[in-house]
């Protein structure tokens, strides 16, 4: 199967911008996704971002996407307290079929005060 | 988006039971559900994915005997762990497939997930 990796934590300050990385190998992923997951809930879907994009904007999430490296990364502006959970990057497998998606490891984001 | 529910939302059971999650797609007809186990701190790992009417098609890995999967009707899936074991202690989500969203990058078929069971096995 295809990898996904994170890295697990990330501490930031409560205004300050927060920035999670993740890596993939399937060069043939067509949609790459961010997650949010809450202590104790399912997954919400943040945003998403076309293989044959570089940038989306939306708020204050920035997704970042390097094709060549393989390479996501999510910005998160102004980040609050609410913004702490764990992230989650996801990319939807072509190669297999259907709607597979592959999920990363996932970060957990903890915001101080 | 989607509202999907799952119950019970967290369950403890001896060894050797069986217990059945639900998960309700809410609001609209799902035609494919997927079941996911989620270790703590670990990531989602895709066990099956389950479509209406027909059999469960599970990962590899994973024992279909073990983890009897249901999709009756068009809003409704259902995972029975059998002879549940502590090592099945884990958080058991639910996801539905609400169609084909098309976008100027092409198709996109979104995931809403449910809000997850609890399963802990003494």
């Amino acid at each position: 199967g295809e990898d996904v990796e994170q890295s697990l934590f990330l501490s930031v300050r409560e205004g300050d911008s927060s920035v999670i990385n993740c890596t993939y190998t399937d060069s043939s992923s067509t949609y790459l996704y961010w997650y949010k997951q809450e202590p104790g809930a399912g997954l919400q879907l943040l945003t998403y971002i076309f293989s044959n994009m570089d940038m989306k904007q939306d708020q204050r999430l920035t997704v970042l996407l390097n094709k060549k490296d393989k390479h996501l990364s999510l910005r998160i502006a102004d980040t609050q307290t609410g913004d702490s959970a764990i992230y989650f990057c996801a990319e939807k497998e072509v190669t297999g079929g259907g709607n597979k998606l592959t999920f990363g490891t996932g970060t957990q984001l903890k915001v101080e005060l | 988006g989607a509202v999907v529910s799952q119950h019970p939302s967290w369950v403890i059971c001896k060894s050797g039971t069986s217990v059945k999650i639900e998960c309700r797609s809410l609001d609209f007809q799902a035609t494919t559900m997927f079941w996911y186990r989620q270790f703590p701190k670990q990531s989602l790992m895709l066990m099956a994915t389950s479509n209406e009417g027909s059999k469960a098609t599970y990962e590899q890995g994973v024992e279909k005997d073990k983890f009897l999967i249901n999709h009756a009707s068009l809003t409704l899936s259902t995972l029975t762990v059998t002879s549940a074991h502590p090592e099945d202690s884990s958080f058991y989500i639910c996801s539905v497939t609400a169609g084909t969203v098309w976008t100027s990058g092409g198709p996109l078929h979104e995931q809403f997930f449910g809000p997850g069971t609890r399963l802990t096995v003494l």
